[in-house]
């Protein structure tokens, strides 16, 4: 099936500095790839949509200028987390949108996740 | 707004005991419905995926049915092994393409 990776799987950081999340799909094109944010003991929560060459779109509540979003690629879209605080320590998952021509359906790939943990 | 919610939150089960974990929605508007399971600290497995138009699909041990009418979703698992243990994710994907996620039920299957 199709693949696709996150780095780092893991960084800690000081409060004030900022962290480049990458996701890339390995073996397909990606116009759309999702970033989630999972607190513990909690379900997955959007944070934006990412599309290929465009703004992402942000759901409400999340500050798209501390989470910036970059999709130059069909292959790779960054979630950087500017300013970090500890309130931004969660577990952080991507997802890729494999959109097969001429199918009707679609499929999503999630990434293995990144644990932030901010001092 | 899509409300996804997962009962029960939580379950303990001896091993070889067949189990059913359930899911709700309160959009019956929905384009697919998916079971993943989530191992601690781990990502995503997705373990079966309902299209909108299909009742239910099976993989080994794992059924899972779709009643869309009445917004509901379950996963049956067959002869439990510890193994099967992890929290397990319904999510319901809504047009705008992105996943609606429950809180998920944790999974443990003693020996």
């Amino acid at each position: 099936g199709a693949v696709v990776s996150q780095h780092p799987s893991r960084v800690i950081c000081k409060s004030g500095t900022s962290v480049k999340i990458e996701c890339r799909s390995l073996d397909f094109q990606a116009t759309t790839m999702f970033w989630y944010r999972q607190f513990p003991k909690q379900s997955l929560m959007l944070m934006a949509t990412s599309n290929e060459g465009s703004k992402a779109t942000y759901e409400q509540g999340v500050e798209k200028d501390k989470f910036l979003i970059n999709h130059a690629s069909l292959t790779l879209s960054t979630l950087t987390v500017t300013s970090a605080h500890p309130e931004d320590s969660s577990f952080y998952i991507c997802s890729a949108r494999d959109l097969k021509a001429g199918s009707s359906t679609d499929t999503q790939y999630f990434g293995p996740g990144t644990r932030l943990t901010v001092l | 707004k899509q409300e996804v919610t997962q009962i029960p939150a939580a379950l303990s089960v001896p091993e070889g005991e067949n189990l059913v974990l359930n899911c709700s929605f309160t959009d019956s508007a929905i384009y697919n419905l998916q079971w993943f399971r989530q191992d601690p600290g781990k990502g995503l497995t997705s373990l079966l995926l309902i299209q909108s138009s299909q009742r239910e699909q099976t993989s080994g041990r794992l059924n899972a049915s779709l009643d869309k009418s009445s917004g509901r979703s379950t996963l049956y698992i067959a002869a439990s092994q510890p193994g099967d243990s992890a929290t397990y994710l319904c999510a319901v994907r809504t047009p705008g393409y992105a996943l609606n996620f429950g809180k998920g039920t944790s999974l443990l299957v003693t020996p």
